[in-house]
């Protein structure tokens, strides 16, 4: 099956700074990738997507970034505050059924 | 306005105990899934459904059996629960073969 692989692990920034948390998936027939949000104790939320006919996709402070040649794909949050401090996970649909997750990214924005 | 509801939140069993966790939609899903979230191993598909009276296996579907009677209900049953079934599950839907919205998770514990 698919591997997702997602580092950093943790990471902490200043408020205000960027903060930019990359996966790579092993199977170059997966076509989505999602992205998703999960604060503590809560749910999972998911906040960005992209399909692999797409290089880049924006939402306000949240962009998403393809590479279909590396078999990478990465986050990047601009603008951090303390709200934004979460666990993230990306993913990797292969058959459209079946998401491979990355093993999470916990983010902790520093007021 | 309820989403995706799981019951329950918690349950403490004993080795060899059987149960059943129950997700309710009323989104409208066609697709409804159920993963364990494990630390550092990220969420993890145990097994799925595309429609009523559907149900496939996904990435760990040993030691759990599902089932979709109604569109708007998932089953996730232990036969015989196991120490290695203590994770946090979650349940989820979604239209598109993707899992959009997510239950607020059921904290499992097998003594």
């Amino acid at each position: 099956g698919e591997n997702v692989e997602q580092h950093p692990s943790t990471l902490s920034v200043q408020e205000g700074d960027s903060a930019v948390i990359k996966c790579t998936y092993s199977d170059s027939a997966s076509n989505y990738f999602p992205w998703y949000k999960q604060e503590l104790g809560k749910r999972p939320q998911l906040i960005i997507d992209i399909r692999s006919n797409v290089g880049e996709k924006k939402d306000q402070r949240i962009a998403v970034t393809l590479n279909k040649t590396a078999k990478h794909f990465s986050l990047h949050i601009t603008e951090t505050q303390p709200e934004d401090s979460a666990v993230y996970f990306c993913a990797a649909s292969l058959t459209g059924n079946q998401f491979y997750f990355g093993t999470g990214t916990s983010l902790t924005v520093i007021p | 306005n309820a989403g995706v509801t799981q019951t329950p939140k918690f349950r403490v069993l004993k080795t060899g105990q059987s149960m059943t966790l129950l997700c309710a939609q009323d989104m409208n899903h066609e697709y409804m899934y159920w993963y364990r979230q494990d630390p550092g191993m990220g969420l993890r598909l145990i097994h799925y459904s595309v429609g009523e009276g559907t149900t496939a296996k996904g990435e760990v579907p040993d030691g759990y059996n599902v089932s979709r009677l109604k569109k708007q209900n998932f089953l996730l049953g232990l036969e015989s629960a196991a120490p290695s079934q203590t994770s946090v599950y979650f349940c989820a839907g979604g239209t598109g073969n993707q899992p959009q919205h997510f239950g607020d998770g059921t904290r499992l514990s097998i003594l």
